[in-house]
């Protein structure tokens, strides 16, 4: 595709409901990003993937979050258990190969919790 | 723990003026600086990226200028339009191996309105 894709673009989610994320990252990008961005705040890392091997995950709040890319191409972020804290745009982000190159960025799901 | 600082906030101007947005950064061991913009509702769109060894990077309207020793860049914007009206993001990628030199640290942003 054209660019970075993200699934759902909205979703309202019961506190307490699992929740998955999906992101279609651009084709043949090796590395690929969630972040995490609050109403009126910057993005917040969240975990980093290169191909399928995930070499960060230093950023995900709690252990209700999990992502995973398992053929190194479509990631999957899931979020069990939501809380209302969980509520903000989720983005993910893709880029070329590895670190010091520009990352492209889908639109995001805004996620929230009532 | 890198931070990321921008000012100001909000800022609105008319049609036609040059401005200046400003990102400062706590820790100046950075790979390089990059300048986004956002949309309401919509994801980032990357402006510029400024290598740490460069001082500063130009495309068309923008110019983005990077002081590494004293953690600052600037943002540029010459003959402001309304299609500006946006929110500006800096971030910094940190130096360090492949795993953890990936994460962006982002700023808070500046929103800007320009009007006609």
């Amino acid at each position: 595709g054209a660019g970075v894709s993200q699934s759902p673009r909205y979703k309202v989610a019961k506190r307490g409901q699992d929740v998955a994320l999906r992101c279609d990252p651009i084709s043949g990008h090796v590395s690929l990003f969630w972040y995490q961005q609050a109403l009126g705040q910057g993005p917040e890392f969240l975990t980093y993937f290169q191909n399928e091997a995930q070499l960060d995950k230093s950023g995900l709040p709690s252990d209700r979050f999990f992502a995973e890319r398992p053929e190194g191409s479509v990631s999957t972020l899931k979020i069990q258990r939501t809380q209302q804290e969980d509520s903000a745009v989720y983005l993910c982000a893709s880029s070329l190969m590895t670190a010091g190159e520009t990352q492209y960025f889908g639109p995001g799901t805004r996620l929230l919790v009532l | 723990k890198q931070e990321v600082t921008q000012i100001p906030a909000a800022l609105s101007v008319p049609e036609g003026e040059n401005l200046v947005l400003n990102c400062s950064f706590t820790d100046s061991a950075i790979y390089n600086l990059q300048w986004f913009r956002q949309d309401p509702g919509k994801g980032l769109t990357s402006l510029l990226l400024i290598q740490s060894s460069q001082r500063e990077q130009t495309s068309g309207r923008l110019n983005a200028s990077l002081d590494k020793s004293s953690g600052r860049s600037t943002l540029y914007i010459a003959a402001s339009q309304p299609g500006d009206s946006a929110t500006y993001l800096c971030a910094v990628r940190p130096l360090g191996n492949t795993g953890t030199a990936s994460k962006l640290t982002f700023g808070t942003g500046t929103r800007l309105q320009v009007t006609l």
